[in-house]
């Protein structure tokens, strides 16, 4: 069975980084990339962008094109996102999701339970 | 701001069938793939409806998608209390080149 598991809870000073981890489970890992979506408090799902896991290609949208890094480890089938100089509207719960396998355009299933990142001071 | 508009809530009693409409542009609905989301709060996204029309397997066949133009629908008959839950349309904009969500309409079963 595929999943998507993600790594726990965060509080982060404005100004800081964080990384957040998704591990997959129960396919071969390369074969599908993985995006990241966010949602904050009483607003909308958010797509960030996306990764290769076959070779790192990245593509993040215009927003977060400046603070996001997503990285690949195949030797773990874990991808990891990592955004830089948090603010307090950056709080948020972060989902792993990877493209869902019979469909022929791009949406999304499986998805990771979710990461809060809560930024604070 | 989302490019793609939903419905803030729709509400309907047990067993009634409720619509969600998606209202995007020619550079995301108009000429890419619609899909569709359930999502409680507090839990991971469902994938409900991918490709305009077609559901994974699990999905039951009380949702239904359809597509006309710049614009997506989602049906749910026979509601159930479980089916209370927000609900997102997806698709590419291949403006912005990248995937968008709409803005999420609540579902309440009275």
């Amino acid at each position: 069975q595929v999943h998507l598991v993600q790594s726990g809870a965060e509080v982060k000073k404005p100004g800081a980084s964080v990384r957040v981890s998704c591990k997959a489970s129960g396919y071969i890992f390369t074969n599908f990339g993985i995006s990241w979506v966010r949602q904050a408090p009483g607003q909308g799902l958010e797509w960030m962008g996306w990764i290769s896991t076959y070779n790192g290609d990245t593509k993040y949208t215009q927003k977060f094109r400046d603070r996001l890094t997503m990285t690949t480890d195949t030797s773990t089938s874990t991808v990891y996102m990592e955004l830089r100089s948090l603010r307090s509207d950056d709080t948020a719960v972060y989902y792993c999701a990877r493209p869902y396998r019979g469909s022929i355009s791009m949406c999304f299933d499986p998805w990771g339970q979710g990461t809060l990142v809560t930024v604070s001071s | 701001q989302s490019v793609l508009t939903q419905p803030p809530s729709v509400s309907a009693a047990p067993r009634q069938k409720v619509t969600i409409s998606c209202s995007g542009s020619g550079s995301n609905i108009g000429n890419n793939y619609v899909s569709w989301y359930q999502h409680v709060p507090g839990t991971a996204p469902k994938l409900l409806i991918y490709d305009n029309n077609e559901r994974p397997s699990g999905i039951p066949d009380r949702f239904s998608g359809s597509k006309s133009g710049t614009s997506a629908t989602l049906g749910i008959t026979g509601l159930q209390t479980g089916d209370e839950a927000d609900y997102y349309c997806g698709t590419w904009d291949s403006s912005l080149r990248a995937y968008v969500f709409g803005t999420g309409t609540q579902v309440t079963v009275l």
